[in-house]
């Protein structure tokens, strides 16, 4: 099974920063990785997919990059709506395998 | 819109069946993939099953692997997951999703469902 790693687990930050937070899989995945948010009680929603791509609809604050083993979602200025919990997804094999998530908590 | 409605959620002993539904409506169901992923209470997402668009392959999580079946009837345009032999560790949220394609390979979820409970005690 391929394991994705996300870091950090958590961090605090304040509207107007510019927040990265990394996924790394234990083996390559080419370009086979989606990011979702997840805010408290909903379901989560894609951000990100194929590493870089940018879903209809999602403010361009938010980026992807990274192929093989290493991954980063930047939100290059935080807005209060951007306070969730981020995923990271590999696509590359079955199992099918999430990071453990990024909890964006207000500083 | 692309909507994705779960049902069936609930309350189960150990050991017991609960069969959950998802109702799919606002695009072609027969062309795409589709995928159960859970969420246990406070943890991470974890990926459950998937069915391809005409029901040809599937996959499990080793966690579900002869306990849970996914299945879909394409003229009812809903997607099935019946859960036998439950235990505590079971215990989620279970979403549907949509593949981006009708396979996986590649592919991500979009969009999902708000989500069902299933809480297996005694």
């Amino acid at each position: 099974d391929i394991q994705m790693t996300q870091s950090p687990s958590s961090l605090s930050a304040s509207v107007g920063d510019r927040v990265t937070i990394t996924c790394r899989a234990s083996q390559s995945i080419s370009s086979y990785l989606n990011w979702y948010q997840q805010k408290p009680g909903k379901a989560p929603n894609l951000l990100i997919y194929a590493a870089s791509s940018l879903q209809s609809g999602v403010p361009s604050r938010f980026s992807g990059s990274g192929s093989g083993t290493d991954f980063t979602l930047t939100i290059s200025s935080l807005q209060p709506e951007d306070f969730a919990t981020y995923h990271c997804q590999q696509s590359y094999s079955i199992p099918l395998t999430f990071g453990g998530g990024t909890k964006v908590e207000i500083k | 819109q692309v909507q994705l409605v779960e049902s069936g959620g609930g309350v189960v002993q150990p050991g017991g069946s609960l069969s959950l539904s998802c109702a799919a409506s606002g695009f072609t169901f027969t062309n795409y993939g589709m995928h159960w992923v859970r969420q246990a209470p406070g943890k991470g997402l974890e990926w459950v099953a998937f069915i391809r668009y005409d029901g040809s392959n599937r996959h499990y999580a080793d966690s579900v692997k002869g306990r849970f079946t996914i299945s879909r009837d394409n003229s009812k345009n809903t997607l099935y997951l019946q859960m036998n032999s439950l235990r505590a560790e079971d215990t989620a949220v279970y979403y549907c999703a949509k593949d981006s394609g009708s396979g996986w390979y590649g592919n991500w979820f979009d969009p999902w469902g708000q989500g069902t409970l299933v809480t297996v005690s005694s």
